[in-house]
C-alpha cells in the first residue's frame, strides 16, 4: 500500500531564503507525482506534475525533482517571499491504481 | 475563470440531516472525483466518476452516495450526517482517467455536523 509522508510537518524561513520541501514514498511503482499549493480556507492549487520518466519539472521559482528509485520527490523554492506562505502538498499516482495518494503537508510560513 | 465549482462553501447540519454537495466544472473534463480532508489524515478518495454515466468508490464511500448528473456536473450527497463526516470537502475533475492527467480542485465546501 502506498503511503506518502511529507516532513518537516512546518517550517519558518524568513524572506528570501532558498527552501527545500521534502516528499517520500513508499512504492517506487508510480505513473507521476503532483505538488500542489494550499492556501488557508482554500482549494489546492497544481504547482507541478512530475511524469515517471521526467526527473524534474521548473515553474519560475519553483523546481520539482523526482527519484523514484528512492522513493523521494523535492520542491526547491527559490527566493521565498511571504506571498508564499501557505501548505504545499505532494500526491502520488501509483501503477495499478485509480487514484492520487495525498501527504498531509508541509506548512511554510516566510516572514517578511 | 475556467475551473471547479463547488457550493455551498460552508454548512452546518444536524446529526441525522441530509444534504447534497454540488460540483461543476467547465473544462470539458471526463472524470470527477470527491475527496475529504481532514486534519492530519491528508485528503481521502470518497467516489469518483471515470467518465459521464459511471461511478465508483474510492477509500471511504460509507455514509455517501454520489450523482454524475452530465459531464458538468457531479454531487455528493450525506443521506444521514453524523458528526463523524464533519470535514472539508473538495472536488475535482481531470481531462481523462488516465493517470498522466493532473487534477484541478474547487475550494472546497467546510461542512460541520453536530
Amino acid at each position: 500500500k502506498q503511503e506518502v509522508t511529507q516532513i518537516p510537518a512546518a517550517l519558518s524561513v524568513p524572506e528570501g531564503e532558498n527552501l527545500v520541501l521534502n516528499c517520500s514514498f513508499t512504492d517506487s511503482a508510480i505513473y507521476n507525482l503532483q505538488w500542489f499549493r494550499q492556501d488557508p480556507g482554500k482549494g489546492l492549487t497544481s504547482l507541478l506534475l512530475i511524469q515517471s520518466s521526467q526527473r524534474e519539472q521548473t515553474s519560475g521559482r519553483l523546481n520539482a525533482s523526482l527519484d523514484k528509485s528512492s522513493g523521494r520527490s523535492t520542491l526547491y523554492i527559490a527566493a521565498s517571499q511571504p506571498g508564499d506562505s501557505a501548505t504545499y502538498l505532494c500526491a502520488v499516482y501509483t501503477s495499478g491504481t485509480y487514484k492520487y495518494i495525498f501527504g498531509t503537508g508541509t506548512r511554510l510560513k516566510v516572514l517578511a | 475563470n475556467a475551473g471547479v465549482t463547488q457550493t455551498p462553501k460552508f454548512q452546518v447540519l444536524k446529526t441525522g440531516q441530509s444534504m447534497t454537495l454540488q460540483c461543476a466544472q467547465d473544462m470539458n473534463h471526463n472524470s470527477m472525483y470527491w475527496y475529504r480532508q481532514d486534519p492530519g489524515m491528508g485528503l481521502r478518495l470518497i467516489y469518483y466518476s471515470a467518465s459521464e454515466g459511471t461511478t465508483d468508490k474510492g477509500e471511504v464511500p460509507n455514509g455517501y452516495n454520489v450523482s454524475r448528473l452530465n459531464k458538468r456536473e457531479f454531487s455528493l450527497r450525506l443521506e444521514s450526517a453524523a458528526p463523524s463526516q464533519t470535514s472539508v470537502y473538495f472536488c475535482a475533475s481531470s481531462e481523462g482517467f488516465e493517470p498522466y492527467y493532473g487534477y484541478t480542485f474547487g475550494s472546497g465546501t467546510r461542512l460541520t455536523v453536530v
